[in-house]
């Protein structure tokens, strides 16, 4: 069973920096994309990064390039969100979620989400 | 970038009733298309990819149809356990995206 757990909720001043993981078990890591979806209190999914299965290709959003940067290390099953000069609309629950590949594809598998919150 | 719009926005109907959803993107995504339903507090889950094909597990009473810039989903007898919110999402480029969803209540 394929299984996704992220963490590193918390909350965080404007400006400042926060880092997301997530743990996959229950398949061959290196085989999928992974990305990270996010969703504001009371709002839509929206789609913030994917990674290519070898780590070679990466895209953002534009609401977060520069700012965010997604990493994925296949001997440990982990993705990584970096979250830097956050801002208030980032506040959000995050989601890491699986697909076969960056386009072309589906996001089959999804973690319980992890909530990012940034007040001062 | 592709826009994705859903149509209704929200909708109110009857355990048993046959449910249509529409998804309209911008620019044609030939059928790069998936669904997806999220009930309140939990994370979506993947019903119909590539327009029509069903998710293993998901029941067949969802559908899924169309191609190029025009999809529907239809529900086709609504259960208690279908009240939810359905989004589209186009996986033909980057960035990816999502409809603004169809919350589905009950009558």
């Amino acid at each position: 069973e394929v299984q996704l757990l992220e963490s590193g909720a918390g909350l965080v001043q404007p400006g400042g920096s926060l880092r997301l993981s997530c743990a996959a078990t229950g398949l061959i890591f290196s085989n999928y994309a992974m990305s990270w979806v996010r969703q504001a209190p009371g709002k839509g999914l929206e789609w913030v990064s994917s990674i290519s299965g070898n780590g070679g290709s990466t895209y953002y959003a534009d609401s977060v390039k520069g700012r965010f940067t997604i990493s994925r290390d296949n001997f440990k099953n982990t993705l990584s969100l970096q979250l830097n000069s956050l801002r208030a609309v980032d506040t959000a629950i995050y989601y890491c979620a699986i697909g076969d590949t960056v386009t072309a594809s589906s996001f089959a598998y999804w973690g319980q989400g992890t909530l990012v919150t940034v007040s001062s | 970038d592709i826009q994705m719009t859903q149509s209704p926005s929200s909708l109110s109907a009857s355990v048993g009733d046959r449910v249509t959803i529409t998804c309209r993107a911008s620019q044609t995504i030939s059928s790069y298309l998936n669904w997806y339903q999220q009930k309140s507090g939990k994370a979506p889950k993947l019903l119909i990819h590539a327009a029509s094909s069903l998710q293993s597990g998901v029941p067949s009473r969802f559908s899924g149809s169309g191609s190029g810039t025009d999809f529907t989903l239809t529900i086709s007898s609504l259960q208690p356990e279908d009240f939810a919110t359905y989004y589209c999402q186009q996986s033909y480029t980057t960035p990816l995206t999502f409809g603004p969803g169809t919350k589905v209540d009950i009558k």
